[in-house]
């Protein structure tokens, strides 16, 4: 397996943009995760989906983000407007009886 | 609730030498323990884990850790460190009924030739 793909790997956008990042699961994965990371705030849950359900959306920053999964091999995280602080790398993870994988990122930047 | 506290966010050490990164968590269930490495630029790789087996668990690069109940500890160990051991280690721990993580805030190795 390729393991979680990510794309785009990087993204730089003007502030007001709408962004989209793109997560594959592995295979036979039951649970999702979404990710974000920056030197203050350290690694942040996001949101998190079982069998394509979201379970929990607390970590969610604001409306402005939202999340979907519409089937067990695609998820996207969107961001729309995007501002400055949202400049962050954002990790995609799935998991399969507890071991969670992770995916290489997308590291955003918005200007 | 659970939680893990890391002691120690730089911990630097010579080649060769003890490399002893602290975790300490509180669980009010038996827990699942976790080590991930996450070397620059990269995604966070999973080192090892204890999910009630042996206490002492063997992982990748010649890392292991030890469940302590009694000391609510995990900490992880590496008798000699290499200099491609430099990166930043999280310890995270979950309640085995999600596959949800909480993790530690992390601890940056530093390995000096």
């Amino acid at each position: 397996d390729a393991g979680v793909i990510q794309s785009p790997r990087h993204e730089v956008t003007e502030m007001g943009q709408e962004v989209t990042l793109r997560c594959k699961p592995i295979s036979g994965h039951d649970y999702l995760f979404w990710y974000r990371q920056t030197m203050m705030r350290g690694l942040e849950l996001l949101i998190y989906f079982n069998n394509n359900v979201p379970i929990d959306d607390s970590g969610m920053p604001e409306d402005r983000f939202s999340a979907k999964m519409p089937n067990a091999s695609f998820s996207t995280l969107k961001i729309q407007p995007s501002e400055p602080r949202d400049s962050a790398v954002y990790f995609c993870a799935s998991s399969f009886r507890g071991v969670q994988f992770f995916g290489p990122g997308t590291r955003l930047t918005v200007l | 609730a659970q939680s893990v506290t890391q002691l120690g966010s730089h911990v630097s050490v010579s080649e060769g030498a003890l490399v002893l990164l602290r975790c300490n968590y509180s669980s009010s269930v038996p827990p699942y323990l976790f080590w991930y490495v996450q070397y620059p630029n990269q995604g966070l790789q999973l080192l090892l884990k204890y999910t009630s087996a042996a206490t002492l668990v063997k992982g990748i690069n010649g890392f292991e850790a030890e469940f302590k109940k009694s000391e609510t500890s995990f900490h992880l160990t590496k008798p000699s460190a290499h200099m491609s051991d430099a990166a930043e280690y999280f310890c995270a721990v979950s309640d085995r009924n999600t596959d949800k993580l909480i993790f530690g805030t992390g601890t940056r190795l530093q390995v000096f030739p």
